[in-house]
């Protein structure tokens, strides 16, 4: 089955820096990838995707890039804001109805 | 707010029982996921039900046990339950299962077997 590794498991930047947290699949027939944020108390909140058929794919401050002949994507959050601190998942799976594999999390600290 | 409810939000009971857990999906919704997720597991998928069918089964204990209804809430079944099932259960939902179909999920509700 799929497995997806992330990391690192946490990262602490200043205000202002810009922030990346990287992920690897193994299942060559995983087509979407998925990001979400998950705050303390919180469920998961899906903050962006990407399918297969894209490499980079940017949303304000957010964007993924997604490298299919490495099998690794990444997330990348510019100019940090104290409200971006939360533990972020990587996951990744052959549709997007389908189940989703998760990485292990990222705790992201984002210092005043 | 995803649109996704789940109840109730914290659940403790002792070994040996059997408890319920509750999900309604976003309206329009027709598929429905839950996923458990544990500090030493992580998240992962247990089960996915699509318009009352089960479609997808992970890693999910013979103790455990799904079932979506026509108005297409869905319950989980948790019984023998051990310490170690300890964790927090997420439900997510989406329209269908095709590729353009993102999951959200629910606020979760958190087990605690003591």
């Amino acid at each position: 089955g799929e497995n997806v590794e992330q990391h690192p498991s946490t990262l602490s930047v200043q205000e202002g820096d810009s922030a990346v947290i990287k992920c690897t699949y193994s299942d060559s027939a995983s087509n979407y990838f998925p990001w979400y944020k998950q705050e303390l108390g919180k469920g998961p909140q899906l903050i962006i995707d990407i399918r297969s058929n894209v490499g980079e794919k940017k949303d304000q401050r957010i964007a993924v890039t997604l490298n299919k002949t490495a099998k690794h994507f990444s997330l990348h959050i510019t100019e940090t804001q104290p409200e971006d601190s939360a533990v972020y998942f990587c996951a990744a799976s052959r549709n997007a109805g389908n189940m989703l594999t998760f990485g292990g999390g990222t705790r992201l600290m984002v210092k005043p | 707010d995803s649109g996704v409810t789940q109840t109730p939000k914290h659940l403790i009971t002792a070994t040996g029982q059997r408890v319920t857990l509750r999900c309604s999906p976003r309206s329009g919704d027709l598929s429905v996921y839950w996923y458990q997720q544990s500090l030493d597991q992580g998240l992962q998928f247990l089960i996915q039900y699509y318009n009352g069918e089960e479609r997808a089964k992970g890693n999910i204990l013979e103790r455990f046990s799904a079932q979506q209804f026509p108005d297409l809430h869905s319950e989980l079944n948790l019984s023998s339950l051990e310490l170690g099932d300890s964790a927090l259960y997420f439900c997510a939902s989406s329209v269908d299962f095709g590729p353009t179909y993102e999951q959200y999920f629910g606020p979760g509700t958190r087990l605690t077997v003591t």
